[in-house]
């Protein structure tokens, strides 16, 4: 049973710059959410996609969008960097979208805008 | 007011002392998860819980629904324990998570 695996792990962009992050899902779970999560604060929820629709979003612009393809897999663009959006982008994968199903988390791409 | 509150932010005991995090919620829950996040950023799932409590080794959740309250409690601590612990509620139909801020523990030998 492989985990969640993201990439890459570090990251420094321009502002006005676009942005691509990785996210492979764990073996079997067929839902991955986004969070990003600033330095001293708890993640936040950005997106969740399952079966490769998005099923749900944050208070996050449109310029945050994603996809997720038929093994699983996801990924995060952000157009037009803003220096605000350095932090650490969390992906986590689930089994269903049903309630009680547990996560699990990647190690997450710290992204840093300058 | 944040939607999930822990207590406290930082926390500070010798190796061997009894913990207890604190997490309260303002919104209907399915779950609660306790995670651990380590400095490198990565985030492991310790319990999920919807009633009543749970133990895995010298760890031990608990939740009260009616007072929308949870604690963690470790027991024996350790150096090794010293990282930030998140509490974060299943509280939409989509599942995402609502995440408190976290608690910063250092534990010292």
């Amino acid at each position: 049973e492989t985990g969640v695996t993201q990439s890459p792990t570090h990251l420094i962009k321009t502002r006005g710059q676009q942005v691509t992050l990785r996210c492979s899902s764990q073996s079997g779970h067929n839902t991955v959410s986004w969070y990003q999560q600033a330095l001293g604060q708890g993640p936040q929820f950005i997106f969740q996609y399952y079966r490769e629709e998005e099923n749900g979003r944050g208070n996050f612009p449109p310029r945050f969008s994603g996809l997720q393809f038929p093994n699983y897999s996801s990924e995060l663009n952000v157009n037009a960097l803003e220096l605000d959006d350095s932090a650490l982008y969390l992906c986590a994968s689930s089994s269903s979208l049903a309630t009680n199903y547990g996560y699990t988390f990647g190690s997450g791409t710290r992204l840093t805008v300058v | 007011k944040n939607e999930v509150e822990q207590s406290p932010q930082n926390l500070t005991a010798q190796e061997g002392e009894f913990i207890t995090i604190n997490c309260s919620y303002s919104v209907g829950i399915s779950a609660l998860h306790w995670l651990q996040q380590h400095p490198g950023g990565g985030i492991v799932s310790l319990f999920m819980l919807s009633s009543g409590k749970k133990k895995h080794g010298r760890l031990i959740a608990t939740i009260n629904i009616q007072e929308k309250h949870s604690s963690l409690h470790i027991t024996a601590s350790h150096p090794r324990d010293s990282a930030v612990y998140i509490c974060a509620v299943e509280a939409g139909s989509q599942g995402n998570l609502i995440f408190g801020k976290g608690t910063k523990l250092s534990v010292k030998p």
